[in-house]
């Protein structure tokens, strides 16, 4: 089976940095998924990284560690408009575009 | 480029009667998968097709089923609907399978009652 690990809840204050992990255990491993969910909202995709190391979009950052199972998603200057859910999701060899998310970690940010 | 589209944007049934959900992917987009969100057990995996054919299939009954269409829009059905259906069902539509970067309809809000 597969165990997908982040963090319920988190807070953070507008303008500074916060990190999102995410530990997976799975067989196949075929690349991590980074979303962004609003409430009410669908999914908004952020990254995807199949290669070990970080990936930098913007204010957003994603790493990947295959060998620890472990994954990071990184947001720099944040905003209050970041306030959101963050799904970590994993796709396995041939399971096709099947996505096993874990639970997603709601962040909140303060003023 | 238009993004993904499904409808209809929100459901209400009752116990026992049956729903089809609609999903348009993105335009050359041949891979449709579709997913249930609750807030108990998150998002989970239904089905996907690709090319007119179901690839992988999640961990639901039978009362769960779906086709796609050959210009790739797909439909899901749920039949004899339980109060546990109740949920937001989400498209997600890619190149082709295992390709990478999938991007997520706004969802069918289905209430059962």
């Amino acid at each position: 089976g597969q165990n997908i690990d982040q963090p319920t809840e988190m807070t953070a204050t507008e303008g500074a940095i916060v990190q999102i992990n995410c530990t997976y255990q799975t067989s196949g491993f075929n690349g991590l998924f980074w979303y962004q969910q609003h409430a009410g909202e669908a999914p908004t995709f952020l990254s995807y990284n199949v290669l070990d190391g970080l990936e930098e979009k913007g204010r957003f950052s994603s790493f990947l560690s295959r060998s620890k199972g472990y994954s990071y998603l990184l947001l720099k200057e944040l905003q209050m408009k970041d306030s959101a859910s963050y799904l970590c999701a994993v796709m396995r060899n041939n399971a096709g575009n099947m996505l096993t998310f874990g639970g997603g970690t709601r962040l909140m940010v303060k003023p | 480029k238009a993004g993904v589209t499904q409808t209809p944007r929100y459901l209400i049934k009752t116990r026992g009667q049956q729903v089809t959900l609609s999903c348009s992917p993105i335009s050359g987009h041949r891979s449709v998968s579709w997913y249930q969100q609750t807030p108990g057990q998150g998002l989970q995996f239904l089905f996907e097709y690709f090319s007119e054919t179901q690839r992988n299939k999640g961990n639901f009954p039978g009362r769960f089923s779906g086709r796609q269409f050959s210009n790739s829009r797909s439909e899901m059905n749920v039949s004899t609907l339980e109060l546990g259906d109740s949920a937001l069902y989400l498209c997600a539509s890619s190149l082709e399978p295992g390709q990478g970067e999938q991007y997520f309809g706004p969802g069918t809000r289905l209430t059962v009652t």
